[in-house]
């Protein structure tokens, strides 16, 4: 079945550790999107992709880096730079065509300790 | 930020009753989407109106849009245990994505 598959699901790290988070998507869509959820506050966007080897800031993109080396794949980098990075973090793609319908990933859950 | 807002923040209701939140946008839109999500998961997407639809119905949902007054309503009839969940509105379709609204926390009481 396609879909998009975030890793991990839950993932520690300690005060001043980078970690990564990987997702992957098997739709053939061209465009993927980062997003943060903190409670009562929505989702946020980091990062999109629209293309390989392209990507843009969102709203939150401090402390945050990306990569677009394939189409499938659009990994997102929790720097030490980022003040609070405790958050669930969702990622999300779709198509050029269409009406913008986003697919998401079941999400990563990151705990700073 | 928000381009979305959902009203109520939390609802909860008994099994079998019909559930109505509703969402406030700023800017022009192409169109609103709803998307629900469970509690630690990712959300999945319901139902999409486009501008120039007033109304739309799948299955036991049913949305409106009103452009002039920047807002839109989600209704679910009949409701069930299982419709436990986060409820949120989403407009946007240009290359930045779609923008959420904090979302409706509905409950179904058994």
């Amino acid at each position: 079945d396609g879909g998009i598959t975030q890793s991990p699901k839950y993932l520690f790290r300690k005060e001043g550790q980078n970690v990564t988070l990987s997702c992957e998507q098997n739709l053939n869509h061209d465009a993927m999107y980062w997003y943060r959820q903190d409670p009562g506050q929505g989702l946020r966007l980091i990062y999109y992709s629209q293309i390989v080897n392209d990507f843009q800031k969102g709203d939150i993109a401090e402390g945050y880096s990306v990569s677009r080396e394939k189409k499938e794949s659009f990994p997102l980098t929790v720097t030490s730079a980022q003040k609070n990075p405790t958050a669930f973090y969702l990622c999300a793609s779709t198509s050029h065509s269409g009406a913008n319908v986003l697919t998401f990933g079941a999400g990563s859950r990151l705990t700073v300790l | 930020s928000q381009q979305g807002e959902e009203d109520p923040q939390a609802l909860s209701i008994q099994e079998g009753e019909n559930a109505t939140m509703n969402c406030s946008y700023k800017t022009s839109i192409n169109n609103l989407q709803w998307y629900r999500q469970n509690s630690g998961r990712g959300l999945v997407h319901l139902i999409l109106i486009r501008s120039n639809e007033r109304e739309k119905h799948s299955g036991r949902l049913r949305v409106t849009l009103d452009t002039s007054k920047k807002s839109s309503s989600l209704l679910i009839t009949a409701s069930r245990a299982a419709d436990t969940a986060s409820y949120f509105c989403a407009s946007g379709g240009g290359a930045d994505g779609l923008t959420f609204g904090k979302g409706t926390h509905l409950i179904i009481q058994p």
